[in-house]
């Protein structure tokens, strides 16, 4: 069945450092790959998608690349701030009859300290 | 983007006593609802999806006679956590789909505390 695996955190860093988490996938056909971000005590929200081989889904300065030949999606950012604390899903999405089903990632905590 | 909601957003019962908590799609149709647990620092795992009108899908291991899903319209669905026991504490999240473009919407979630 379909996976996605996530580097463990937490990931520790201080502001303005490079960010990368690393996401891989296995899924039949072409799914679309999404990442998701839970601040405390919050739902999760939508970062940003692709639906589509060498998409690039970019939003609020994050960015990753739907890559099919090494099914990864790792999500990247030039410069951290501390309000990007919280926890990153990597998510992928297969059809199911009525609807779209999600698979994640077991998440991965980002902790930026000044 | 469009918005979910959930009430109650933390409710604390005793143990044996039943819980509703619902999800509401503000301001779009929702073909499909989906509800979530979530342990603490650990992923989502999915329960079940459903589909206005007709009977949710449970996934393997989630028992259907406790967590009563009822999803009566396009911006409504219900979960319903019978008899409830302290294991069933936990954070419960929603999501509804409009079913285009493989996107759910997330609403915040419910955080359960069973006594």
């Amino acid at each position: 069945g379909d996976s996605v695996t996530q580097m463990e955190g937490p990931v520790t860093l201080s502001e303005e450092a490079f960010l990368t988490i690393n996401c891989t996938y296995t899924a039949t056909g072409y799914p679309s790959l999404f990442w998701y971000v839970q601040y405390p005590g919050e739902g999760l929200q939508l970062l940003l998608k692709a639906t589509k081989a060498d998409d690039k889904g970019s939003n609020k300065g994050f960015e990753a690349t739907y890559r099919k030949e090494t099914t990864s999606f790792h999500l990247e950012k030039g410069s951290v701030q501390v309000s990007d604390s919280a926890v990153y899903f990597c998510a992928l999405s297969g059809l199911t009859g009525g609807g779209n089903k999600l698979t994640f990632g077991t998440g991965t905590q980002l902790k930026v300290e000044l | 983007g469009a918005v979910v909601s959930q009430h109650p957003s933390w409710v604390i019962c005793k143990s044996g006593t039943s819980v509703k908590i619902e999800c509401r799609s503000l301001d779009f149709q929702a073909t499909t609802m989906f509800w979530y647990r979530q342990f603490p620092k650990q992923s989502l795992m999915l329960m079940a999806t459903s589909n206005e009108g007709s009977k949710a899908t449970y996934e393997q291991g989630v028992e259907k006679d406790k967590f009563l899903i009822n999803h009566a319209s396009l911006t409504l669905s219900t979960l319903t956590v019978t008899s409830a026991h302290p294991e069933d504490s936990s954070f419960y999240i929603c999501s509804s789909s409009s079913g285009r473009a493989n996107e759910q919407f997330f609403g915040p979630g419910t955080r359960l505390t069973v006594l």
